[in-house]
């Protein structure tokens, strides 16, 4: 099975610009979840994809979107850039699950933003 | 959101020795995973764990799920460089997962 796929894995943006970022889960996956790195912080959910449907939701201000397509595949949008936003964004892929199925959630590589 | 308390923070070790982390949660998970993170990538799974009490291997990882069900710990045995990265706990409940800190590994040659 291929991995999570993330596309751009760079992108360089200036401030007020809005950015779109792609992830494609493992197949069979229907969860996508989006996660915000930056050095000191550790892992901050941003939001979570399921069905296409918005399932859970992290404290991040409405600048930070997200939609989910019948093929699982999922886009992130940032709009009006900050400074601050510049991290490594990544997308996890599971079943999306609960109960007795083993769910297990996997990374891509990431999308490195960087806001001028 | 959920927190998950990893520890330590950072570890400097020398090449050949073992390490120990563990990561405790005030509340019960059903499935505890382990991942390594190299700069600029995205975290690895190392290992999942599905069954408090559960061992399990991967090579000279090994970790556990904790008995009550709020706890787990990863060991690496016989350190080597390639070892360095950070390592994130994650505990899951339902279909959310929460992420630990994470414990930064330098392995001294």
């Amino acid at each position: 099975k291929a991995g999570v796929t993330q596309t751009p894995r760079y992108l360089i943006k200036t401030r007020g610009q809005q950015v779109t970022l792609s992830c494609s889960p493992i197949s069979g996956h229907r969860s996508v979840s989006w996660y915000q790195q930056t050095p000191g912080q550790g892992l901050q959910f941003l939001f979570e994809y399921f069905s296409e449907t918005q399932r859970n939701k992290g404290n991040f201000p409405g600048r930070f979107s997200g939609r989910q397509f019948s093929n699982s595949r999922s886009e992130m949008n940032v709009s009006t850039l900050e400074l601050g936003d510049s991290a490594l964004y990544l997308c996890a892929s599971s079943s999306g699950t609960s109960g007795r199925v083993r769910d297990t959630q996997y990374f891509g590589p990431g999308t490195r933003l960087t806001v001028l | 959101g959920q927190q998950l308390n990893q520890s330590p923070q950072s570890m400097f070790i020398q090449e050949g020795e073992d390490v120990s982390m563990n990561c405790t949660s005030s509340s019960i998970f059903n499935t505890w995973l382990w991942y390594k993170q190299d700069p600029g990538e995205g975290p690895v799974l190392l290992i999942a764990l599905y069954k408090a009490g559960e061992l399990t291997s991967n090579g000279r990882l090994t970790a556990q799920f904790g008995i009550t069900r709020k706890d787990s710990f990863l060991n690496i045995s016989a350190s080597i460089p390639s070892d360095v990265g950070i390592y994130f706990c994650a505990g899951r409940t339902g279909n959310q997962f929460y992420f630990g800190t994470g414990t930064s590994l330098t392995v001294i040659p």
